[in-house]
């Protein structure tokens, strides 16, 4: 079993939705989690850090509930330039060799 | 602005060749990465390296080996290369860990890797 889990998708939302993407992960060790942006052809960029308070940036929102292990990202106002995969990587306590889900595809429609 | 560099973007051989990818990281970080990432399979580890000339397996190690003589850089060796080793190769470095969320890992454009 894969130690952070993903939906593929693809996700095909219209611009302007308001979409959700759930991560779940096994190890209960795990400290800190991320998402990561992946435009096709691209290579992953940093989206942003998952606190244990939830945090917002803009349009983003991501939350992480520790007591059923799995973290969320939900993006408002979905824009054209929102398509891409979102990767949820997750970090276990004294590790620096982060575990990355396989990716979820977002496409945003006009 | 934080740089990670491949020797190349695209990458033809044959089977049975010797391929060396460089990775080069401007940025004085003490750990470095390669994968492999091919459709439905996400990111594979293969090697690690948190020092200079020290080096871990990852999770698919088979069929290649690292080199990292200085600490900015960073090599995969495909000693021979097989047509299963066709995929994109994506280089990345990290600080050593800090307090809470403060880790980050940059990533490298990409080799996309082609044996014939």
């Amino acid at each position: 079993r894969k130690e952070v889990e993903q939906d593929p998708g693809p996700f095909n939302v219209p611009e302007g939705a308001t979409v959700a993407f759930n991560c779940t992960y096994s190890n209960s060790a795990s400290q800190s989690f991320f998402w990561y942006r992946q435009d096709c052809r691209k290579e992953p960029k940093l989206l942003m850090s998952v606190y244990s308070s939830g945090n917002e940036d803009g349009r983003f929102t991501a939350q992480l509930n520790r007591a059923s292990q799995y973290i969320s990202l939900l993006i408002r106002d979905s824009k054209l330039s929102d398509s891409a995969t979102y990767l949820c990587v997750v970090l276990s306590g004294g590790s620096y060799i982060p575990t990355f889900g396989r990716g979820t595809s977002l496409i945003v429609h006009p | 602005d934080v740089k990670v560099t491949q020797s190349s973007r695209y990458l033809v051989k044959r089977t049975g060749e010797k391929v060396f990818l460089e990775c080069v990281q401007d940025m004085d970080h003490e750990n470095m990465f390669w994968y492999r990432q091919d459709p439905g399979l996400g990111l594979r580890l293969i090697y690690f390296s948190y020092d200079v000339k020290m080096k871990e397996k990852g999770d698919i190690p088979e069929g290649y080996s690292v080199s990292r003589e200085k600490k900015e850089r960073f090599s995969l060796i495909l000693e021979s290369a097989s047509t299963n080793q066709t995929s994109m190769y994506l280089c990345a470095s990290s600080p050593a860990l800090l307090a809470g969320n403060l880790y980050e890992q940059y990533f490298g454009p990409g080799t996309r890797l082609t044996v014939t």
